[in-house]
């Protein structure tokens, strides 16, 4: 999993705090993205980026904010937690020099009770 | 749309047997992209492999090989003389050309005992 790097790797909230799960990546990938992993379900796209001040939704985009202000950093926001946000985050990015593959950061892990 | 089918949950083996991890898929597009992770109980995605759709060339990486056909939209993949290490969620996922959205089947856990 080189270079993405996400933080927190563990968070429990309570319902209706705010939060964010940060995510970076040292490779200059113009691609960012966010996904969850639910069990049974796989992994489903929140939110992504092809490039600094570009974002779109992904298949799962409610509760969730981004923003991409610059290469590195796409972090991910959940502005009133809900028990239904109790998942797996996954950050990746990739980029046409590295064959478009897509590398996946080690993932956050977020409780909400 | 796009879809991707892994309809094997679960399969356990003794270490050394051979496994065949099966995916299907759906997709209106004629150039797209296939994709192998492999997830240890650690929980982080290991990229295992991409395939073109242009491709149907069949893989091996040691005891790793893929079989991407077309006419029947499977990429299934194989382990030889499985290891204990072996144990991990294996996920298969599909993109068009645009890689902006990778889709993911529901991922098939492989238990490897010795």
């Amino acid at each position: 999993n080189a270079g993405v790097t996400q933080t927190p790797k563990f968070q429990v909230l309570k319902t209706g705090q705010s939060m964010t799960l940060q995510c970076a990546q040292d490779m200059n990938h113009e691609y960012m993205s966010w996904y969850r992993q639910d069990p049974g379900m796989g992994l489903r796209l929140i939110h992504y980026s092809v490039g600094a001040g570009i974002t779109d939704q992904g298949e799962v985009p409610n509760g969730y904010n981004v923003s991409r202000s610059t290469t590195e950093d796409f972090p991910l926001r959940l502005l009133s937690a809900a028990p239904s946000q109790t998942s797996v985050y996954f950050c990746a990015s990739k980029s046409p020099s590295s064959g478009n593959t897509i590398y996946f950061g080690e993932g956050s892990w977020l409780t909400v009770v | 749309a796009q879809k991707v089918t892994q309809a094997q949950t679960e399969i356990s083996v003794v270490e050394k047997e051979d496994v065949t991890l099966d995916c299907v898929y759906e997709t209106r597009d004629t150039t797209y992209y296939l994709f192998w992770y492999k997830q240890p109980p650690s929980g982080e995605l290991v990229f295992l492999i991409r395939r073109n759709s242009f491709d149907e060339q069949n893989e091996i990486s040691g005891r790793y090989s893929w079989n991407f056909q077309k006419s029947t939209s499977s990429f299934n993949f194989t382990i030889t003389a499985s290891q204990v290490v072996d144990s991990a969620v294996y996920f298969c996922a599909l993109t068009n050309t645009g890689f902006q959205k990778l889709v993911f089947g529901t991922g098939t856990r492989l238990l490897v005992s010795p």
